[in-house]
């Protein structure tokens, strides 16, 4: 059974733009979560999605926003980048409450 | 506010030994709690999991122990492997479709 699929693996954009990350999940997992991974900083959790809703948010601003498209898949968006927006970000699905999550391979943005 | 606190940044242990990576948590609502390991430019990937209403869990060479009234869990790796080198995330979750919450990590080097 395939896993879960982000693209692009790599981005690099400049200050100021806008940016679209994509995230397939597990075939039948209904619920996507995103992270961001920062050096010393651990996963923080940005937002999750259920059923094309928005179920769980945290603690970033507004220029981070999503979506989830009926087929589950979701995306990302960040826009007026910054510099400290440079992180790997990791897409997760999940089966169901207590099944974990499984993880994406990331995409890795670099704002200069 | 850190939920989940990986106090440790890093860890050498030698091949063959054991390794004791700890984790401690704030939240008393936490039921479930999860270890995760990742490689470098990969996603974190499910190492085993405990709920709260047991205090171990085994699975191979990891076992995860769990002292509610500490508020504490660490995982243990017996005997550990150079192919264990990888950083280690903890994990806790409660009851309500809430996202996972993670620590910082530690990074694991095991010394052949």
């Amino acid at each position: 059974k395939a896993g879960v699929t982000q693209t692009p693996r790599y981005l690099i954009k400049t200050r100021g733009q806008q940016v679209t990350l994509s995230c397939s999940p597990i075939s039948g997992h209904r619920s996507v979560s995103w992270y961001q991974q920062t050096p010393g900083q651990g996963l923080q959790f940005l937002f999750e999605y259920f059923s094309e809703t928005q179920r769980n948010k945290g603690n970033f601003p507004g220029r981070f926003s999503g979506r989830q498209f009926s087929n589950s898949r979701s995306e990302m968006n960040v826009s007026t980048l910054e510099l400290g927006d440079s992180a790997l970000y990791l897409c997760a699905s999940s089966g169901g409450q207590n099944y974990g999550y499984t993880f994406g391979s990331g995409t890795r943005l670099t704002v200069v | 506010d850190q939920q989940v606190k990986q106090n440790s940044p890093s860890l050498s242990v030698q091949e063959g030994r054991i390794s004791i990576l700890n984790c401690d948590y704030t939240n008393s609502m936490f039921d479930y709690f999860l270890w995760y390991k990742k490689y470098p430019a990969e996603g974190p990937t499910f190492l085993i999991s405990i709920s709260s209403i047991k205090d171990k869990n085994e699975d191979g060479r990891f076992t995860v122990f769990l002292n509610k009234s500490a508020k504490h869990l660490s995982l243990h790796i017996v005997p550990s492997q150079p192919g264990d080198s990888a950083v280690y995330f903890c994990a806790a979750s409660r009851s309500g479709n809430t996202p996972l919450v993670f620590g910082k990590g530690t990074r694991l080097s095991v010394i052949a």
